[in-house]
């Protein structure tokens, strides 16, 4: 069975930093592409990075480039999302969700979220 | 950039009611680059519909997309309870992807 589970969100003031975690498990890891998309309170989704299933390869959001930094550990199974700058329009819930193969479009399987909140 | 517009914002219907949800881009969107998903309260999307038309795995028949260019649809043939949530479109370009606004699908 997939499993994704995310961890590391709370509590951030404006300027600051958090770190992401979605531990993968259920499927070989290594094999796939991986993204994170968020969802503000009571808002509709938004895509947020991508990072190829090699890890050599990410892309982002305007809204987060040269901000978030995505990346993965294959080894531990698990991706990242490393937040700086944060500002108060990242309060967000953030899905890790698993690209359905290489040459696929949409995502199949997605972790119950991490709420990150950015107040002072 | 490719916006993604869905209608109507909500769609108030009774069990057993057929349901057309509609999704339309702001350019041709590629057929194979267009799913659906369906969003509960408190709950992490899931995927219904890829490439437009292909039920994802487990996903009922009474489920069903079509369309192509611009103008998609999300079709339920006849709603069960569980089915009052709201649906995603989605669509890639360039390496980025992009979400509809949601429709909300309401009991009467």
């Amino acid at each position: 069975e997939v499993q994704l589970l995310e961890s590391g969100g709370g509590l951030v003031q404006p300027g600051g930093s958090l770190r992401l975690s979605c531990a993968a498990s259920g499927f070989t890891f290594s094999g796939y592409g991986m993204n994170w998309v968020r969802q503000a309170p009571g808002k509709g989704l938004e895509w947020v990075s991508l990072i190829i299933a090699s890890g050599t390869n990410t892309h982002y959001a305007d809204s987060v480039k040269g901000r978030f930094t995505i990346s993965r550990d294959n080894s531990k199974n698990t991706l990242y999302l490393q937040m700086n700058s944060l500002r108060a329009e990242d309060t967000a819930v953030y899905y890790c969700a698993k690209r359905a193969s290489p040459n696929s479009y949409h995502f199949d399987y997605w972790g119950q979220g991490a709420l990150v909140t950015v107040s002072s | 950039e490719i916006v993604l517009t869905q209608s109507p914002d909500t769609l108030s219907l009774s069990p057993g009611e057929r349901a057309t949800l509609s999704c339309r881009a702001s350019q041709s969107v590629t057929s194979s680059y267009l799913a659906w998903y369906q969003q509960k309260p408190g709950q992490a999307p899931r995927l219904l519909i890829y490439g437009a038309s292909s039920r994802a795995t487990g996903i009922p028949d009474r489920f069903s997309g079509s369309g192509s260019g611009t103008d998609f649809t999300l079709t339920i043939s006849r709603l069960e309870p569980e089915d009052f949530a709201v649906y995603y479109c989605q669509q890639f370009v360039s390496s980025s992807w992009t979400f509809g606004q949601g429709t909300k699908v309401e009991i009467k």
